[in-house]
Parts: structure tokens; sequence; C-alpha cells
């Protein structure tokens, strides 16, 4: 079935810094990806939706010069974490779509646990 | 807008116990319902699907029906094992066409916990 790789899966990083998170279709084109945050005990958070070669679509109260997205090719998204900070500290989940509509199959990352110092 | 309320959890349950867990969902459109499991320190993975009212989704033993009548999808099944404890998560997609980008809009999860 189709794969999406995310990586780093755990990442441990000091308050200022910065961290790339990469979500790659490996078997399909994905034309949308989708980045979730999840917090201890708590549903999936849509954070912000991207298109391949345009802007990302952020939800509200995401702050998007925090978290920087980036779906330069249709196998790739990246999600930036700028400055970071301790309550920045969550488990970040990507999907893949290989189409727009609401009928296309979605596949999830395994996701990245990031910890701010 | 969509949203999808779950029971709270945890649910403790003993092998080999039946399991239900309830899942009511508010939406504008028609939309494609579905049933994740996050095992622990891991990613989502589907567990099932129902696309339309009436249908009825399995796998694993699991298996859930699209009521549209109750707009519930509740889980069930009838035998529980240890393996099965994870945190499971109701979700709907709207079927907008290409107009939609298909986001999921996910429950708060349920945490189950199956003891031997």
């Amino acid at each position: 079935g189709a794969v999406v790789s995310q990586h780093p899966s755990r990442v441990i990083c000091k308050s200022g810094t910065s961290v790339k998170i990469e979500c790659r279709s490996l078997d399909f084109q994905a034309t949308t990806m989708f980045w979730y945050r999840q917090f201890p005990k708590q549903s999936l958070m849509l954070m912000a939706t991207s298109n391949e070669g345009s802007k990302a679509t952020y939800e509200q109260g995401v702050e998007k010069d925090k978290f920087l997205i980036n779906h330069a090719s249709l196998t790739l998204s990246t999600l930036t974490v700028t400055s970071a900070h301790p309550e920045d500290s969550s488990f970040y989940i990507c999907s893949a779509t290989p189409g727009a509509g609401g009928w296309s199959p979605l596949h999830f990352g395994n996701g990245t646990r990031l910890t701010v110092t | 807008g969509d949203s999808v309320t779950q029971m709270e959890g945890p649910v403790t349950l003993s092998e080999e116990a039946f399991l239900t867990i309830n899942c009511t969902y508010t939406a504008t459109g028609y939309p494609s319902l579905f049933w994740y499991v996050q095992y622990p320190g891991e990613g989502l993975q589907l567990l099932l699907k129902a696309t339309k009212a009436d249908d009825k989704g399995s796998n694993k033993g699991f298996e859930a029906t699209y009521r549209k009548e109750t707009t519930s999808f509740h889980l069930e099944k009838g035998s529980v094992q240890v393996s099965d404890s994870a945190v499971y998560f109701c979700a709907l997609r709207e079927n907008a066409g290409g107009t939609s980008y298909g986001k999921l809009t996910f429950g708060q999860g349920t945490i189950l916990t199956v003891h031997p």
C-alpha cells in the first residue's frame, strides 16, 4: 500500500533553534499534504493544508511565521518550527493524498516527537 | 462546522470482553466516516471506514455502521485482545468533490486498555 515517510521520528532541540520535519510520499504523488499536531492524551488538531507549488492554508490560531510549510514537490512537504520553545513540544503528524477531492485516500506518516528543552 | 464527539475514556476491559466506543458527528454535507487506531508511540493507522449511510466498515474483528438517522458511527468488537490496547479516533471527511481538500476532522480519541 501507499507509504508516507516522516523524518525524523524523534528530535530534541534547544529553545530558540529551528527544527525541520520532512514528510515524503514514497510511491505516489501527493497533491495535498496535511500537517497535524497532537498534544499528550488529546486529539489531532489540523495545523495546515499544503498543496504542491502553492502557499499553505493555515487553520485559525496557527502562526504561519512560526510553522513554515513548504510543499515544493509532489513527493515532499516540510514543516519547520522556527525559534522553538518548550510549548512547541508535541507530536506532529503529516498525511498525504494523491487527489484534491474528499474521495481521495489519505495516508499518514508515523509522526515526529518534538521535545524542546 | 463539522465536529466529531467520542465517548470519554479511558476504557479498561478484560480480554475477550465486548467493546463499544460511541461516536457521533455533525456535518453539513455527506461525509465519509473513519476509525483510526494509534498504538503507543506510533502514528495513525486506518482501521475501517464507511462512505455512505448504512455502510458497515469492518477490519480485524472491529466493525462500525454508518447511521445517518442517528448521526453515529459506533465502533464494536465482540472479543477484545490485549493487543487491541491503543487510542481509537473517530473521524469524518467531507466528500465535497473537487473543491474540498478532504481534510479529516477527528474526535478527541478514546484510550482502550485490555488486561489479560
